[in-house]
């Protein structure tokens, strides 16, 4: 079965260095997605993406946060100077648009000290 | 009032027995509905997504009330392994964004 993969899966950084978060959707996908969720809470939309563009962002993401799909396979979430709140596991999903559901990574535990 | 709202339990049910989850959401245009399973730190998976016609699948079914803009799912004859938390999701048309509830603990007792 086709698989999101994501890398790392789990990255210690000290507050304020810059993370990148890594995601290989599945190939035949169209939309890109970066969630998180914070320990015990619900999983939260950060940012979608599609033909190679953001196509909607919640407030989460600000400008510290930026996507990228540097070769058409990866994306990335990359988060200029991490803050302690950022901590969270955070997900990448793929869908191809079919409305079937989203296929989620399993996800980069982001631990900022 | 929440985008998406679930009771978060934890329904504790012994083995063999049928548990109900309900979901209602705010929106009235959304469009697409689902049920995640997340089990303890792991990601989100897909259970099925949900219909007015309602649909099952083996010991599962959810049905959707888009009048009353209500989800709900059913499961019998559960198991040890339905132990998790289920995900009510919400999601409108457009960029597919998803608005997840925040789950409801399962925990079946032998």
């Amino acid at each position: 079965e086709p698989e999101v993969t994501q890398t790392p899966s789990h990255q210690v950084t000290q507050m304020g260095q810059e993370v990148i978060l890594r995601c290989v959707p599945i190939s035949n996908h169209l939309y890109f997605y970066w969630y998180r969720q914070i320990l015990g809470q619900k999983v939260e939309f950060l940012v979608s993406f599609y033909n190679n563009e953001i196509s909607e962002k919640s407030e989460i993401f600000d400008d510290q946060f930026s996507v990228e799909r540097p070769d058409g396979s990866n994306f990335t979430l990359k988060i200029r100077s991490t803050k302690l709140e950022d901590s969270a596991m955070y997900f990448c999903a793929s869908t191809d648009g079919g409305g079937y559901g989203y296929t989620f990574g399993s996800g980069t535990r982001l631990t900022v000290v | 009032r929440k985008e998406v709202e679930q009771d978060p339990g934890p329904f504790n049910v012994p083995e063999g027995a049928t548990v109900a989850f309900n979901c209602t959401y705010s929106n009235s245009a959304s469009q697409s509905f689902f049920w995640y399973r997340q089990d303890c730190r792991k990601e989100p998976k897909l259970l099925m997504s949900v219909y007015s016609s309602g649909n099952e699948d083996g010991r599962f079914t959810a049905q959707l009330n888009r009048a009353s803009q209500y989800i709900s799912l059913l499961i019998r004859d559960s198991k040890l392994s339905d132990s998790a938390t289920y995900l009510c999701v919400v999601s409108s048309s457009g960029t597919y964004k998803y608005i997840f509830g925040t789950g409801t603990r399962l925990k079946v007792l032998a």
